[in-house]
């Protein structure tokens, strides 16, 4: 079974500092991974996908086939990053799209 | 463009009764796949339907049913409606599939008492 697990429910960091959201994933087959982000009384939003490869907000991730790790990085954190991001697995065909629980990310000032 | 438009925003019901949300998906997007999210689980996936067709289910009971219209509009029933359904759930929306990535609506706030 596919699993998507994100260790750290909560991350707190200052502004400034180096961000690093851990995602670990578990599936058979080539993945398709996101992260996903929902800001205070916003709705979820996609924030990259790794088949892009781009970055966004200064955010990239790299998928790691080896470690089976789709960590999510930001070199120098700000505020307004503060955020629930989610993990998640999407697969075509009949798999069923799976979600890590996400990390709550606090950049503090 | 407009967003993914879900209806209603807040619902309160009784145990025993059902239930039927709305989503509208982005203009264009063909599959539209519906999550109940509760702090306890988190974002658990129940379906997706792409062309009017249920193409993926999650584990979740017969009472959690859902349709896709022509027009790409798809409606969730819940029936015969428990405590344990209190849930904010989310419609998303994709051109073709989650592996292209979701759009995702603002929810619907299910409380059953």
């Amino acid at each position: 079974a596919q699993r998507v697990t994100q260790p750290e429910k909560l991350l707190s960091v200052f502004k400034g500092a180096p961000v690093e959201l851990k995602c670990n994933y578990s599936y058979s087959g080539s993945p398709e991974l996101f992260w996903y982000v929902q800001y205070s009384r916003q709705r979820l939003q996609l924030l990259l996908r790794h088949i892009s490869r781009e970055s966004i907000k200064g955010f990239t991730a790299d998928l790691n086939k080896g470690e089976t790790s789709f960590h999510l990085k930001k070199p120098f954190a700000q505020e307004e990053d503060s955020a629930m991001y989610y993990c998640a697995l999407g697969t075509g065909g009949s798999y069923i799209p799976t979600f890590g629980r996400g990390t709550s990310l606090i950049v503090h000032p | 463009k407009a967003g993914v438009t879900q209806t209603p925003r807040y619902l309160i019901k009784t145990r025993g009764q059902q239930v039927t949300l709305s989503c509208s998906p982005i203009s264009g997007h063909r599959s539209v796949s519906w999550y109940q999210q509760t702090p306890g689980q988190g974002l658990q996936f129940l379906f997706e339907y792409f062309s009017e067709t249920q193409r993926n289910k999650g584990n979740f009971p017969g009472r959690f049913s859902g349709r896709q219209f022509s027009n790409s509009r798809s409606e969730m029933n819940v029936s015969t409606l428990e405590l344990g359904d209190s849930a904010l759930y989310l419609c998303a929306s994709s051109l073709r599939g989650v592996e292209h990535g979701y759009t995702f609506g603002s929810g619907t706030r299910l409380t059953v008492v």
